[in-house]
């Protein structure tokens, strides 16, 4: 049974970078999409981006001069970095393995993380 | 980008009683939607895909429907289970994006 768990610093300082590891056990990341999905407080959720079984990524416009999503297939992680970030960024970030032509459906997610951007 | 309207916000209904959530598109997504439900402290769990195709293990009590900018997720028979947030996401045309959520309780 695929699971993913979320790591990285709970705590983020206004300018610097979020950057988060997702742990995947149980299936490769060399296949399906790997995305990144994240819930405001008040609990509107964005689609972040994702990476495919090929390494290709695709990102929210809204996001896309921040943010980065790599993977290391050795250790069957992949990780987000959003650079600049400030309060707005606060979040609960999940990780979540995609189903679908393009990554469309979310059918495994991670138990996610908390991360406050405050000074 | 698409806008998903999903309604009502919340809603309190008794057990056994039958549920219906909506999901309203800003444009035709051609049945590219999916539904979810989360608990309290929980990650979301995957219900419905394709609007209307059933999740592994999921119970057959929950079903979606709809087409064009129309959707719902249907909850028969109420079980105290069942009382989580819903939210539905469209993935027809990037970037997804996710309805407001439904909270759904027990009345």
């Amino acid at each position: 049974e695929v699971q993913l768990q979320e790591s990285g610093p709970g705590l983020v300082k206004p300018s610097q970078s979020l950057s988060l590891t997702c742990s995947v056990t149980g299936y490769s990341i060399t296949s399906n999409y790997w995305g990144w999905i994240r819930k405001f407080p008040g609990n509107k959720m964005e689609w972040m981006g994702y990476i495919s079984y090929s390494g290709s990524t695709s990102y929210n416009p809204s996001l896309k001069s921040r943010i980065s999503i790599t993977r290391d297939t050795s250790k069957n992680q992949f990780f987000l970095q959003l650079n600049s970030v400030t309060t707005e960024d606060t979040a609960t970030y999940y990780c979540a393995r995609a189903y679908g032509s393009y990554g469309d459906w979310f059918a495994y997610w991670g138990q996610g993380t908390l991360v406050t951007v405050s000074s | 980008d698409i806008q998903m309207t999903q309604s009502p916000a919340s809603l309190s209904a008794s057990l056994g009683e039958t549920v219906t959530i909506e999901c309203r598109a800003s444009e035709d997504i051609y049945n590219g939607l999916a539904w979810y439900q989360q608990k309290p402290g929980k990650s979301p769990q995957l219900l419905i895909y394709n609007a209307n195709s059933l999740h592994t293990g999921v119970p057959s009590r929950f079903s979606g429907s709809g087409s064009g900018t129309q959707y719902s997720l249907k909850i028969n028979s109420l079980q105290s289970e069942d009382v989580a947030s819903y939210f539905c996401q469209q993935y027809y045309d990037y970037p997804w994006t996710f309805g407001g959520g439904t909270k759904l309780e027990l009345k």
